[in-house]
């Protein structure tokens, strides 16, 4: 079946501008979630959604950084007034949560560059 | 906060030499622990996990890791390299009852014919 997919796969916008970054999750997946990935770290997490809210954003690191998922199914990942820091690899990943832990499933990410 | 700890960015052996991969973590708590694969321009794979069943955990493709409390580790093994496992490997964890998770610095590994 079908995977996680993000689009863009590629953003490039200036500085102060406004994105959004979109993921489709398997279909199915109820648990959500964005990470950040900065060159040569680890991805770091940003939030977490079941069903439609979130229920950890404790990752978000400043209030430009915004998500949503009103269907409980496709989410964007929202970043006001973009700054050159920004610049990373956005990963989205899904999951069919099960007891006590569950996979996630990441998608390919979304490259957005800051000029 | 729940940390993990890669110990080198960068591993190289020659094919069909032993892999090993550290990973420690550093809650006192034991937590559900990981390793992802991400090969270039392609999204992380799972490999495989530890939930607090068997402490030696096999996954795909040959790799297996085994969950040591009295050393904080999950150190990342496979008898026999082959050029095919040439990525970079990412341990991660997550504390119990916290779905996110808390991914190391990575390790890229060589794999030199």
């Amino acid at each position: 079946g079908a995977g996680v997919s993000q689009t863009p796969s590629n953003k490039v916008t200036e500085k102060g501008k406004y994105v959004e970054l979109r993921c489709d999750p398997i279909s199915g997946h109820t648990a959500l979630y964005w990470y950040r990935q900065s060159l040569g770290q680890g991805p770091e997490f940003l939030i977490y959604f079941q069903g439609t809210g979130a229920a950890d954003d404790s990752g978000l690191p400043n209030d430009r950084f915004f998500a949503v998922r009103p269907e409980g199914s496709v989410s964007t990942l929202k970043i006001q007034r973009t700054e050159r820091g920004d610049s990373a690899v956005y990963l989205c990943a899904s999951s069919s949560p099960s007891g006590g832990t569950d996979t996630q499933y990441f998608g390919p990410g979304t490259r957005l560059t800051v000029l | 906060a729940q940390s993990v700890t890669q110990l080198g960015s960068h591993v190289s052996v020659s094919e069909g030499a032993l892999v090993l991969l550290r990973c420690n973590y550093s809650s006192s708590v034991p937590p559900y622990l990981f390793w992802y694969v991400q090969y270039p321009n392609q999204g992380l794979q799972l490999l495989l996990k530890y939930t607090s069943a068997a402490t030696l955990v096999k996954g795909i493709n040959g790799f297996e890791a085994e969950f040591k409390k009295s050393e904080t580790s999950f150190h990342l093994t496979k008898p026999s390299a082959h050029m095919s496992d040439a990525a970079e490997y990412f341990c991660a964890v997550s504390d119990r009852g916290r779905r996110a998770l808390t991914f190391g610095s990575g390790t890229r590994l060589q794999v030199q014919p």
